[in-house]
């Protein structure tokens, strides 16, 4: 199965902008990035979503290098509302279906 | 919109008995997807449904996990006989459809279900 590797855990400060990078070798060439945020006792819930360079939306930016085997969520200027885990999404392809898989993903705690 | 709706929240079972879990996907979804968490650990992938085929459940134990999609609509999972190690939050997801390529698409969690066995 495809695999991310993710820092587990970061620390940072109210109104920092965070980096968190994801590697994943062997993504598919057709598979998408996705990013998803974690409190506790809730589901994930998306964040971002991109192919190659670079997206933004409200939240967050997806950097995106060529050889697409990493990515980096960049969050501006987080808040004490931003301490979550957060997973970046790759998939697999066996047996003609997708299978989406999950990393441990990287908790961030950020101080005021 | 309502979100993804999951029941019960809570439950706790001994090992060996049996165990249930509802999911009523976002209307208009296609795909629903059950998870299992373990905690610590990022959602695996148990069952996947499109409309009301099974699409993968390679990763789901067969031996006591299985899973139904009624009228492509709602859900059940269900568990039985239950083992110690099956403690997990156990999320339902749903997704416009798979796409062209099988991505693209976000998924909508519900709030998952805790199971503990105890």
């Amino acid at each position: 199965l495809a695999k991310t590797t993710q820092p587990i855990s970061m620390d940072s400060y109210e109104g920092q902008e965070v980096n968190i990078t994801c590697s994943h070798n062997n993504i598919a060439t057709n598979d998408y990035i996705t990013w998803y945020q974690q409190f506790p006792s809730q589901g994930p819930r998306f964040i971002i979503q991109g192919y190659k360079t670079k997206v933004t939306n409200e939240v967050a930016s997806l950097f995106i290098p060529a050889d697409r085997k990493s990515s980096t969520l960049s969050l501006p200027r987080v808040s004490l509302s931003d301490t979550a885990v957060y997973y970046c999404l790759v998939g697999d392809w066996a047996g003609g279906s997708y299978i989406p898989t999950f990393g441990r993903g990287t908790s961030l705690i950020v101080h005021p | 919109e309502a979100g993804v709706a999951q029941s019960p929240r809570y439950k706790i079972i001994e090992k060996r008995q049996s165990v249930a879990f509802w999911c009523n996907p976002i209307s208009g979804h296609a795909t629903l997807y059950w998870y299992q968490q373990i905690l610590g650990q990022g959602p695996k992938l148990l069952i996947q449904f499109q409309n009301n085929g099974v699409v993968d459940d390679s990763q789901l134990p067969k031996d006591r996990f299985s899973a139904e999609r009624l009228k492509g609509v709602d859900s059940t999972l269900k568990i039985q006989p239950a083992k110690l190690e099956d403690s997990a939050v156990y999320l339902c997801a749903s997704s416009l459809g798979r796409g062209l390529a099988g991505v693209g698409y976000e998924q909508y969690f519900g709030p998952g279900t805790r199971l503990t066995v105890t």
